[in-house]
């Protein structure tokens, strides 16, 4: 039974349109965070958040925005997607007690640019 | 150097078997440690926290070196459904965050 929702679970779209990922929680997680993840490949750290109007880049830069006006919402936005932008994008959150509790993911969103 | 590594694999087992997986971490105050396990296209998942004295669950067993700085996972009596993306997961000091740093992770299947 997940807490953590994502949605859509895959999209295809055009070169050039916007999009949004959502990412939704109802656990009352204060931090959460957005991933990139290609097929077999390393989870990268490309945004996160520690509350409501905190927002902070990660440790891989993205083109992406997001915005956290909610606790429990999460979005991230691509303003004119790429090829490139092509990969699994994974949403978590956590308890300020991250460090005992570690991540709870959401099923992820699987973008295809074409 | 990475501030998590571990052994990519793929380490191929049968049935049965016995399979250990090591990790390192760079960062000597690390002071919280997990397994995640990752099927093929799906999220990661927690398996387990490691905790000093070494813990337990199930079929599988957690250990901590702390002098070492390396974390250890091993699997009993291998099932095919254990087949899957293991991940060490240490957490990250830096800014004096909760933030989690995952290993790139060690591909386990094992064959009938």
């Amino acid at each position: 039974e997940a807490d953590i929702y994502q949605t859509p679970r895959y999209l295809v779209i055009g070169t050039g349109k916007k999009i949004t990922l959502e990412c939704s929680q109802t656990m009352g997680h204060d931090k959460m965070y957005w991933y990139q993840q290609d097929p077999g490949m390393e989870l990268h750290l490309i945004h996160y958040s520690y509350g409501v109007n905190s927002t902070e880049k990660g440790d891989l830069s993205s083109e992406s925005t997001v915005s956290r006006i909610r606790t429990e919402h999460f979005p991230l936005t691509l303003e004119s997607a790429r090829p490139s932008h092509t990969s699994q994008y994974l949403c978590a959150s956590s308890t300020s007690g991250a460090n005992y509790y570690g991540y709870t993911f959401g099923s992820g969103t699987r973008l295809t640019v074409v | 150097r990475k501030e998590v590594e571990q052994d990519p694999g793929p380490f191929n087992v049968p049935e049965g078997a016995t399979v250990a997986f090591n990790c390192t971490y760079s960062n000597s105050a690390s002071q919280s440690f997990f397994w995640y396990r990752q099927d093929c296209r799906k999220e990661p998942k927690l398996l387990m926290s490691v905790y000093s004295s070494g813990n337990e669950d199930g079929r599988f067993t957690a250990q901590l070196n702390r002098a070492s700085q390396y974390i250890s996972l091993l699997i009993r009596d291998s099932k095919l459904s254990d087949s899957a993306t293991y991940l060490c997961v240490v957490n990250s000091l830096l800014y004096n965050t909760d933030k989690l740093i995952f290993g790139t992770g060690t591909r386990l299947q094992v064959f009938p």
